[in-house]
């Protein structure tokens, strides 16, 4: 237990919906990274913030949004779902910027 | 930006013996940290291992331990032992002051016992 949880664990859609994704890092850790990984793609970055505020984009769709909140937690929302968006989505946290990052066990999405 | 390339989609290794994975990373960065995951079939990422770039010794955590090669952008990593609990992928990942990971498309070690 690497002590990052993400709720839920899978989520099935339709196309067009919108979700969101919620990810509470360790205890003392200020920065959450999203990954996405799909079969096509592989392990994608997406977002990274710290202690609240943007700090390195990747690969995210404008479609895709995400933010963190005070209590540190951060939700990844995906809005006009399509097919391909169907991907295990991972969230890590670090103490601060460029130290370890440990994963939650990832939300499943697939959207149908 | 950085590439990791990991040129071993699958290998197989007996019980007991001993596995080297490869990964080569392009970048042009100095300061740099590097990693092992692995993926075991409940999908989780789990760190393995991980190697500074101005550290000159090589990582080792109990029955993995890492070759990296600086000037050839090299990082292998080397189970040693197998066992049945090692079946999984593993990916390399490069990481630096931008703040992501960038993974390799990773390799998938199968036990036999």
């Amino acid at each position: 237990d690497s002590g990052v949880t993400q709720t839920p664990k899978h989520l099935i859609t339709a196309t067009g919906q919108r979700v969101t994704l919620r990810c509470s890092p360790r205890s003392g850790d200020l920065s959450v990274y999203w990954y996405q990984q799909s079969l096509d793609q592989g392990l994608q970055f997406l977002i990274h913030y710290y202690n609240g505020e943007e700090r390195a984009k990747g690969n995210i769709l404008e479609r895709f949004s995400a933010q963190q909140f005070p209590d540190l937690h951060s939700e990844l929302n995906l809005s006009s779902l399509e097919l391909g968006d169907s991907a295990l989505y991972f969230c890590a946290s670090s103490v601060t910027g460029m130290e370890t990052q440990y994963f939650g066990p990832g939300t499943r999405l697939l959207v149908l | 930006a950085q590439t990791v390339t990991q040129s071993q989609p699958e290998m197989s290794v007996q019980e007991a013996e001993t596995v080297t994975l490869s990964c080569t990373y392009d970048t042009s960065e100095s300061d740099y940290y590097l990693f092992w995951y692995k993926q075991p079939p409940s999908r989780q990422m789990i760190l393995v291992i991980r190697q500074e770039a101005y550290k000159q010794q090589n990582a080792t955590e109990n029955r993995f331990s890492v070759n990296f090669q600086k000037a050839a952008k090299s990082f292998s990593l080397k189970i040693s032992d197998s066992q049945l609990g090692d079946a999984a992928m593993y990916f390399c990942a490069f990481g630096s002051n931008d703040y992501k990971l960038s993974f390799g498309a990773g390799t998938t070690v199968t036990v036999r016992a």
